[in-house]
């Protein structure tokens, strides 16, 4: 099993839908969860950090679910921006741990 | 504010070449990571350092090489340059606990 898999994808919405990602993890010590952003041929940038309680952040929400070790993202009334490839992020281990990423959920939103 | 910062963003270089990628980081971050990305896929760990004069191997060390003399710099090395070592290579570094911050990338071609 992989430490980090995301749904495949890819994910082609018009604008204005609500789509969700979904990312398991297998190590069940990972303390620190994140969602990154990547666009085509350009560096990874943070989208949000998950925190236990999930959080929001505009139109995107993220929730985590320790004992499913499971992360979701949400993203409301979609835009051509958001268009991108989202990364599902794990700290192996503890919060110190280093960062293993998913391969990623390539998302395109349609006129 | 600089960040992280990548140098060269592009090289060609032949088979059996050398040569080193420059990573700099200027937000006094002990943890530095370099991580590889082939067209269509995730990140994958190269080299790793926690603080100056600490280094250890991810999940694709073979044919790298890395230095942290200092908390700023962390280079990666490619001894006798292989057609399979063609990807994009990103630094990035991080606090202890928190998001990793990314370079903007090199992309290297082996020919």
């Amino acid at each position: 099993r992989k430490e980090v898999e995301q749904d495949p994808g890819p994910f082609n919405v018009p604008e204005g839908a609500t789509v969700a990602f979904n990312c398991t993890y297998s190590n069940s010590a990972s303390q620190s969860f994140f969602w990154y952003r990547q666009d085509c041929r350009k560096e990874p940038k943070l989208l949000m950090s998950v925190y236990s309680s999930g959080n929001e952040d505009g139109r995107f929400t993220a929730q985590l679910n320790r004992a499913s070790q499971y992360i979701s993202l949400l993203i409301r009334d979609s835009k051509l921006s958001d268009s991108a490839t989202y990364l599902c992020v794990v700290t192996r281990g503890g919060s110190q741990g280093n960062l293993i990423f998913g391969k990623g959920t390539k998302l395109s939103v349609k006129p | 504010n600089a960040g992280v910062t990548q140098t060269p963003k592009f090289r060609i270089l032949k088979i059996g070449q050398s040569m080193t990628l420059q990573c700099t980081q200027d937000m006094n971050h002990n943890y530095m990571y370099w991580y590889r990305q082939d067209p269509g896929m995730g990140l994958k760990l190269i080299y790793y350092s926690v603080g100056a004069g600490i280094t250890d191997k991810g999940e694709v060390p073979n044919g790298y090489n890395v230095s942290r003399s200092t908390t700023e710099d962390f280079p990666l090395r490619l001894e006798l340059a292989a057609p399979s070592q063609t990807s994009v290579y990103f630094c990035a570094s991080r606090p202890e606990i928190a998001e990793a911050f990314f370079g903007q990338g090199t992309r290297l071609t082996v020919v």
